[in-house]
């Protein structure tokens, strides 16, 4: 089984400034995806970055990065120069197989922090 | 860019009812999800559906929920006698390989009165 840990439940930063947020995994899956997704106060779920166990570089997308450890197994999204319009949930996600072994692309969820931008 | 399109957008329902919640996934895609959050909880996985069957199922997908793809182009979401714990927003997702390029939809706001 797969399992998401985000420990922080509110993060503050102020505007311009760089922030981490932190999640850590467990699975003892060999090949897994680990996404981070922002869910602003209007519900959706919008895509930021995506990182694969096997890829060797860190993601990067824009003024995202993702800080990936794998033998610490976390995963850490990285927004560099924050904007008020970042404030928002943040989750992160791995997505699993079943009890089969069999990748379907379900993914877990975290808990989810979320993110306050000061001006 | 492709989208994952739900209706309705809000639906209020009565304890008992059925609802039918509809997602329209992008037209090549080949893996469709519904997950839901309960409001201010994380989204929690329910049921994923490929090649015209469940592939998947958390064990909160019961008896009460059943998931179609009826005509080739809709996916549906059924409760059949809601609960007032059901209220939640649901979403639907779909991915071309189940690897990677997952596209969520904006979801549909359930609330059981």
């Amino acid at each position: 089984a797969q399992k998401i840990t985000q420990t922080q439940p509110g993060m503050f930063v102020q505007e311009k400034e760089a922030v981490t947020l932190d999640c850590t995994y467990d699975t003892s899956d060999q090949s897994y995806g680990l996404f981070w997704y922002k869910q602003p106060s209007s519900g959706e779920m919008i895509f930021l970055i995506y990182q694969g166990s096997y890829d060797e570089q860190n993601a990067t997308e824009g003024r995202y990065s993702l800080n990936f450890q794998k033998a610490r197994k976390s995963a850490n999204l990285v927004i560099s120069a924050s904007q008020l319009g970042d404030s928002a949930m943040y989750f992160c996600a791995m997505r699993g197989r079943d009890a089969g072994g069999t990748s379907y692309g379900k993914l877990t969820f975290g808990q989810g922090t979320i993110l306050t931008v000061h001006p | 860019e492709p989208e994952v399109t739900q209706t309705p957008s809000h639906q209020v329902t009565q304890m008992g009812q059925e609802v039918i919640l509809r997602c329209v996934p992008i037209s090549n895609h080949l893996y469709f999800y519904w997950y839901r959050q309960i409001l201010g909880q994380k989204v929690e996985f329910l049921v994923s559906f490929y090649n015209n069957e469940i592939s998947e199922k958390s064990e909160i997908f019961d008896d009460q929920f059943s998931v179609e793809r009826p005509d080739g182009s809709n996916f549906t979401l059924k409760i059949r006698s809601t609960k007032l714990e059901d209220s939640a927003m649901y979403f639907c997702a779909s991915s071309r390989d189940g690897h990677y390029g997952y596209t969520f939809g904006s979801g549909t706001r359930l609330t059981v009165v």
